[in-house]
């Protein structure tokens, strides 16, 4: 079982949706990282979250510490937003808490 | 008001020829880091450089993998004798001391 799971792997929008995107994971964590990679494209950083909530235009991110578990929330979707999102979380361990472990990544497509 | 760059930005190798991927990271930015993603993968930890140290390069999948950082600040990731599983998208990131990381646009390796 790999220790970040992302669902669902892919998903398909009509423009103006919201959209969820969900990781897991199994293992401690000082942070979680939301990244976003378009195809050919380089990895562009949305949030790093330890704890609550971050809001940056339209998109949303939470994080409950408890239930390991994350969410990047899209509102009014549009098809610019079009890409692979990726969820990374960094060890809390003092030896390995420069590590990022990546989940798989969720293609998302939106339709106009 | 550069940021992660990596060059090339494609390379076809036979198999068997040696590559070598270079890394240059924001000006000032302690912490480099190298990745492999696979197609359809999320991205690996190959390894961790602290200036010019390396102090984890326990991801690198085996002694084909070298990297190097002499001086602090470009980076160059050489593999040699290169074999078909290891095209995949080498990916460079840096960060100040090992928070949010900023990711280059990746070197595609594909070997024939």
């Amino acid at each position: 079982k790999n220790e970040v799971e992302q669902s669902p792997q892919n998903l398909t929008a009509q423009e103006g949706e919201f959209i969820t995107i969900n990781c897991s994971y199994s293992v401690g964590i000082s942070a979680l990282h939301w990244l976003q990679q378009h195809p050919g494209g380089g990895i562009v950083s949305l949030f790093m979250l330890s704890s609550g909530k971050k809001k940056h235009g339209r998109l949303i991110a939470t994080i409950n510490i408890q239930e390991k578990h994350s969410s990047l929330h899209i509102t009014a979707s549009h098809p610019r937003d079009s890409a692979v999102y990726i969820c990374a979380v960094r060890g809390s361990s003092g030896g390995s808490n420069y590590k990022l472990t990546f989940g798989k990544g969720t293609l998302l497509t939106v339709n106009p | 008001g550069a940021g992660v760059s990596q060059s090339p930005r494609y390379k076809v190798a036979k198999r068997g020829q040696d590559v070598a991927l270079r890394c240059d990271p924001i000006s000032g930015h302690v912490s480099l880091f190298w990745y492999q993603q696979a197609l359809g993968q999320g991205p690996e930890f190959l390894t961790y450089f602290q200036n010019e140290a390396q102090l984890d390069k326990s991801g690198l999948p085996s002694d084909r993998f070298f990297a190097e950082r002499p001086e602090g600040s470009v980076s160059t990731l050489k593999i040699q004798r290169t074999q078909q599983e290891d095209s995949a998208v080498y990916l460079c990131a840096s960060s100040r001391q090992g928070n949010e990381q900023f990711f280059g646009p990746g070197t595609r390796l594909t070997v024939l």
